[in-house]
């Protein structure tokens, strides 16, 4: 059984901080990682997808990834309110179905 | 915007009756995955679709069935439905190409609720 594991929130940032969102998974053939933001009643978004061992970045956000670890991250550097969102990772083998997190809620205070 | 789109946006339906929802995919895209949302949750993973063929499927019992056209679009049926059908139903579309993994881009979603 994969499992995606998420700390549900809310986590809570100031505007302008950065915000750290952590992810372990359980199965180590998963090759891809996905980072999806979720406003509350719309579908989920992708923001950013990673594939080796170290980080990558794409304007405000860096996805990490540590494979030996089994745990992937990303990071919103100067975090606005709309930011504000539930974010979702997702894991994927080959090109197998995605598996989900139940989603870290993010609240960036103004 | 994704390219993708979903009918309808929103149903009601009564336990008992069935129902389908229509995915239209990103154009160059040859696959379309369907994931049930229930509220809190993550998005959980019902089947897909490559090349007109099921390709995978989760743990949904086969009263969820589907169905990918030669355009690549798809639908999705569900008989005899039940209170805990109520969710979001999201369909997602990728250009699969073995081995190399694609991203899957969702439409906006079919908000299903069963009373």
């Amino acid at each position: 059984q994969k499992e995606v594991e998420q700390n549900s929130g809310p986590l809570s940032v100031p505007e302008g901080a950065i915000a750290s969102l952590n992810c372990t998974y359980s199965d180590r053939v998963s090759q891809s990682f996905f980072w999806y933001r979720q406003y509350s009643g719309k579908s989920p978004e992708l923001i950013m997808s990673i594939y080796s061992n170290g980080d990558k970045e794409d304007g405000r956000f860096t996805a990490q990834l540590n494979k030996a670890s089994q745990y992937v991250s990303l990071l919103i550097r100067d975090s606005q309110p709309s930011d504000s969102a539930t974010y979702l990772c997702a894991v994927k083998e080959g090109r197998r179905a995605l598996t989900f997190g139940s989603g870290t809620r993010l609240q960036v205070q103004p | 915007e994704t390219g993708v789109t979903q009918s309808p946006t929103h149903l009601i339906k009564t336990r008992g009756q069935q129902v389908t929802l229509r995915c239209s995919s990103q154009s160059g895209h040859n696959t379309v995955s369907w994931y049930q949302q229930a509220l809190g949750q993550g998005p959980q993973f019902i089947f897909q679709y490559y090349r007109e063929e099921e390709n995978g499927r989760g743990n949904f019992p086969p009263r969820f069935s589907g169905l990918q056209f030669p355009n690549y679009s798809s639908e999705l049926n569900v008989n005899a439905l039940e209170l805990d059908d109520s969710a979001l139903y999201l369909c997602a579309s990728s250009l699969e190409v073995s081995p190399e993994p694609y991203e899957q881009y969702f439409g906006p979603g079919t908000r299903l609720t069963v009373t």
